[in-house]
């Protein structure tokens, strides 16, 4: 079974200030795990994306995440925020274990808005 | 630009009509997934086709009837909806080795 909680369904944040989101998971085998951002009336685009490898992930738009397995975290983070930033982000987990792969399991949100 | 493409964009339908949404992609992904998004909520899985087969039904009502015609291409047949199931439907594909989805922009569906 794997699960993923968001912590704070709402953040704000003053534009330029740094953008944290807490998404913590459970996973019974190693995890992929991966940051969607879904603006008003669209669909959901990926941001980033852990699976292998190197821990620190980057993503488009300035966004990154890492991986810490002894916290069960990814969190994401942007240095510096901007108005366009302003949206719904979910965490979401799958796992490399046969048929659950086809099953990504997602947070409940977290709303970003930012304050000129 | 997304890579998947729903049609129609925004549906208003009756309790009694048939309708139907189509998604497709030409990325060559073998898994497609149909999902259903309340306001304010996350995606739901509907269901999952994996190479055009029925894999995966989340215990959807019988009023949605899933269809994959071939590879590319992704149906929901919608028949007597309730005013409940108003909601935005995402179509997605992946490649099933990292699991990551790509969706579409998806369909807005509202039934009165």
């Amino acid at each position: 079974a794997q699960s993923v909680t968001q912590l704070g369904s709402h953040v704000s944040v003053s534009e330029g200030a740094l953008v944290l989101l807490r998404c913590n998971y459970s996973s019974s085998v190693p995890p992929y795990l991966f940051w969607y951002v879904q603006y008003p009336n669209q669909g959901l685009q990926l941001l980033l994306k852990y699976t292998t490898g190197a821990t620190l992930v980057k993503g488009i738009n300035g966004f990154e995440a890492e991986f810490k397995k002894s916290e069960t975290s990814f969190h994401l983070t942007k240095p510096s925020a901007h108005m366009s930033d302003a949206a719904e982000y979910f965490c979401a987990v799958t796992s490399n274990s046969g048929g659950s792969n086809y099953k990504l399991t997602f947070g409940k949100g977290t709303l970003l808005t930012v304050n000129p | 630009d997304t890579e998947v493409t729903q049609t129609p964009k925004h549906l208003v339908m009756g309790m009694t009509n048939k309708k139907s949404l189509k998604c497709e992609q030409h990325m060559g992904h073998r898994a497609m997934y149909w999902y259903k998004q309340k306001a304010k909520k996350p995606p739901e899985l509907m269901f999952v086709y994996s190479y055009e087969k029925l894999s995966i039904n989340e215990s959807v009502p019988s009023r949605f009837s899933p269809e994959c015609p071939n590879s590319s291409l992704l149906n929901l047949h919608l028949h007597a909806l309730q005013p409940e199931d108003s909601a935005l439907y995402l179509c997605a594909s992946t490649q099933t080795v990292t699991g990551e989805l790509f969706f579409g922009e998806g369909s807005r569906l509202t039934v009165l």
